[in-house]
């Protein structure tokens, strides 16, 4: 089945310590997402990808990276993570279809800084 | 920046009762997206609608989209422990992709 993969589902790190979230895709979605969510609360998009093109949100903060090396992967690095950036971080794909944009969401990397 | 305001944010209820969930904005959507969420997973789609004043069903849960196309609503009949989770409401502005999400909300249905 077509789908959105993320790796790993969890993650923990240290405070400070560099990490890097993967997802990937088969969909063949031109477009690509990176969204923060903390508990119970709405996705917060970071930065999404329409094909190569970087698209950064004003609000995001340097610490937060990110890497599309082909279509079908995409790459989060946080620099130097804080207690304050574990959360969920989920990855998503879209593409065009009459003008609109359905986004399919993959299952999420849950983030613990320690 | 245009806002999608959902109500309510919390809703528990008992099973087999109906309820109700609402999207507005005073802007206009080209599409608007509904997706339900389990804890520790992804959002999943559930509908897209795109239509001023369309109505989409899918088994025990109907969709409506506004006829000018700024709100939209989510029934549920005869709730289930089984629709337990977060409903997020999303937009399409034309803006390449990028989707406006509301604030969430978070139902709890009791056996």
């Amino acid at each position: 089945d077509a789908m959105v993969i993320q790796n790993p589902r969890y993650q923990v790190t240290q405070f400070g310590k560099p990490v890097t979230l993967s997802c990937s895709q088969t969909l063949n979605h031109n477009v690509m997402y990176w969204y923060q969510q903390k508990s119970s609360q709405a996705p917060k998009l970071l930065f999404h990808y329409y094909d190569k093109d970087f698209n950064n949100e004003a609000d995001t903060p340097d610490n937060f990276q990110s890497r599309r090396p082909n279509t079908s992967f995409c790459f989060l690095d946080i620099r130097s993570p804080g207690l304050g950036d574990a959360a969920m971080y989920l990855c998503a794909t879209s593409r065009e279809l009459a003008g609109n944009y359905e986004q399919y969401f993959g299952p999420g990397t849950r983030l613990t800084v320690t | 920046t245009q806002l999608l305001e959902q109500s309510p944010q919390f809703l528990s209820i008992q099973e087999g009762e109906n309820l109700t969930v609402y999207c507005n904005s005073s802007s206009v959507f080209s599409s608007l997206q509904w997706y339900r969420q389990e804890p520790g997973e992804g959002p999943v789609l559930l509908v897209t609608v795109v239509t001023g004043g369309e109505v989409k069903k899918l088994k025990r849960l109907t969709f409506q989209f506004g006829d000018a196309r700024k709100d939209s609503s989510l029934h549920i009949t005869a709730a289930q422990p089984g629709d337990t989770g977060l409903y997020l409401c999303a937009g399409d502005d034309n803006q390449g992709g990028k989707l406006i999400f509301g604030q969430g909300t978070e139902l709890s249905v009791k056996p």
